[in-house]
């Protein structure tokens, strides 16, 4: 079945810091490919999303590469903020029968001190 | 504009009991979804609505679980016969049909079973 695995947590950076949190999939076909963010006490919501590969997703200084070569989407951002301490998950839609269904990675805790 | 809201925002009930957990859809999206949030397996879809019928069931976990959704708006995930198992954050969606992609999560529903 589709699955998603990211990298564990959680990571610690200082500001500024450049940031990547490792994403791989499995999916038969071509799925679309998404990047979630929880802050505290919020509800998650979407940071970036790519559709077809080689397509770039980007959002707040994120960005996020769709590698069908490689089957991953790891997300970077060059400079960190303490605002981006949060719980990244990446995420998964396979389309046909599973059009309504996200499938989600374990999700990766970041925290960023001053 | 308002979010996806949920109710309520914690329960907590004894083990055998059954609960309702409620959620209210962005105005004018038509998809649904709902999903459970728990330390042990992560964030797990359960069912997709696109209006009132629900294609998508896949991932009730057991016949205890049903949900509902009355005049293509509200939804009500209905867990019966409550186990500790079952203890979890509950995680309504919506999107705008034809954006399946992008799911605007509510707050959530903490479920305490005791």
């Amino acid at each position: 079945g589709d699955s998603v695995t990211q990298m564990e947590g959680p990571v610690t950076l200082s500001e500024e810091a450049f940031l990547t949190i490792n994403c791989t999939y499995t999916a038969t076909g071509y799925p679309s490919l998404f990047w979630y963010v929880q802050y505290p006490g919020e509800g998650l919501q979407l940071l970036l999303k790519a559709t077809k590969a080689d397509d770039k997703g980007s959002n707040k200084g994120f960005e996020a590469t769709y590698r069908k070569e490689t089957t991953s989407f790891h997300l970077e951002k060059g400079s960190v903020q303490v605002s981006d301490s949060a719980v990244y998950f990446c995420a998964l839609n396979a389309g046909g029968t599973s059009y309504g269904k996200l499938t989600f990675g374990q999700g990766t805790i970041l925290t960023v001190h001053p | 504009g308002a979010g996806v809201s949920q109710s309520p925002s914690n329960k907590v009930t004894e083990k055998g009991k059954d609960v309702e957990l409620r959620c209210d859809p962005i105005s004018g999206h038509t998809a649904l979804y709902w999903y459970r949030q728990s330390l042990g397996q992560g964030l797990e879809f359960l069912i997709y609505f696109q209006g009132n019928s629900a294609p998508d069931k896949s991932g009730l976990p057991s016949d205890r679980f049903s949900a509902e959704r009355t005049g293509g708006s509200v939804s009500t995930l209905t867990i019966q016969r409550t186990q500790q198992e079952d203890s979890a954050v509950y995680l309504c969606a919506s999107s705008t049909k034809g954006q399946a992609y992008e799911q605007y999560f509510g707050p959530g529903t903490r479920l305490t079973v005791t």
